[in-house]
């Protein structure tokens, strides 16, 4: 099992461009979802999707969007950058979120993607 | 207010030491909660699951207080590779369907 993939790795974009950001995971797991984390603010959700062809906004999703069309992808799309999103970007996966069994809500995170917007 | 609060620290305690980190939830409905570990500059991994009748694993335990809605843990015997930075989480199953992260405690163990 490679576990939840992201790519690329780091990545440095000008204002006004777009790009993809790739999740993978191999767990077959209904859940996905995308975070970004900044200095002194935590890990906020941007979307995510509890099964596919299933997504929905989460607390921060402006200027991003997502689809679900296999269980395995969770693309994350910049439509166009600003450096307000210069940030680590964090994919993850789980078996469900519904809270009637928590061993099922672990979260498995990618290694995450380091964008830099100039 | 944040949904969880957590004090950023950091806590610099020597080897051998115990600490804890409290962390308060706002969310009274709140039904599953967790404390995750994140590296510097890497993923969050899970750490453990917090019970109601509150749970050990090896030098680490948690507790959950739901009348005064907060959780703890208690590292016993702190190590060098316990530095790290400590993510309190809440599921509260209603609304939103995800999980809510606190913005971590860091944790720095001296030699």
């Amino acid at each position: 099992n490679a576990g939840v993939t992201q790519t690329p790795k780091f990545q440095v974009l000008k204002t006004g461009q777009s790009m993809t950001l790739q999740c993978a995971q191999d767990m077959n797991h209904e859940y996905m979802s995308w975070y970004r984390q900044d200095p002194g603010m935590g890990l906020r959700l941007i979307h995510y999707s509890v099964g596919a062809g299933i997504t929905d906004q989460g607390e921060v999703p402006n200027g991003y969007n997502v689809s679900r069309s296999t269980t395995e992808d969770f693309p994350l799309r910049l439509l166009s950058a600003a450096p307000s999103q210069t940030s680590v970007y964090f994919c993850a996966s789980s078996y469900s979120i519904d809270s009637g069994n928590p061993t099922y809500n672990e979260q498995f995170f990618g290694p995450g993607t380091r964008l830099t917007v100039l | 207010r944040k949904e969880v609060e957590q004090d950023p620290g950091p806590f610099n305690v020597p080897e051998g030491a115990t600490v804890a980190f409290n962390c308060t939830y706002s969310n009274s409905a709140s039904q599953s909660f967790f404390w995750y570990r994140q590296d510097c500059r890497k993923e969050p991994k899970l750490l453990m699951s917090v019970y109601s009748s509150g749970n050990e694993d090896g030098r680490f335990t948690a507790q959950l207080n739901r009348a005064s809605q907060y959780i703890s843990l208690l590292i016993r015997d702190s190590k060098l590779s316990d530095s790290a930075t400590y993510l309190c989480v809440v599921n509260t199953g209603t609304g939103r369907r995800a999980l809510t992260f606190g913005s971590g405690t860091r944790l720095q163990v001296q030699p």
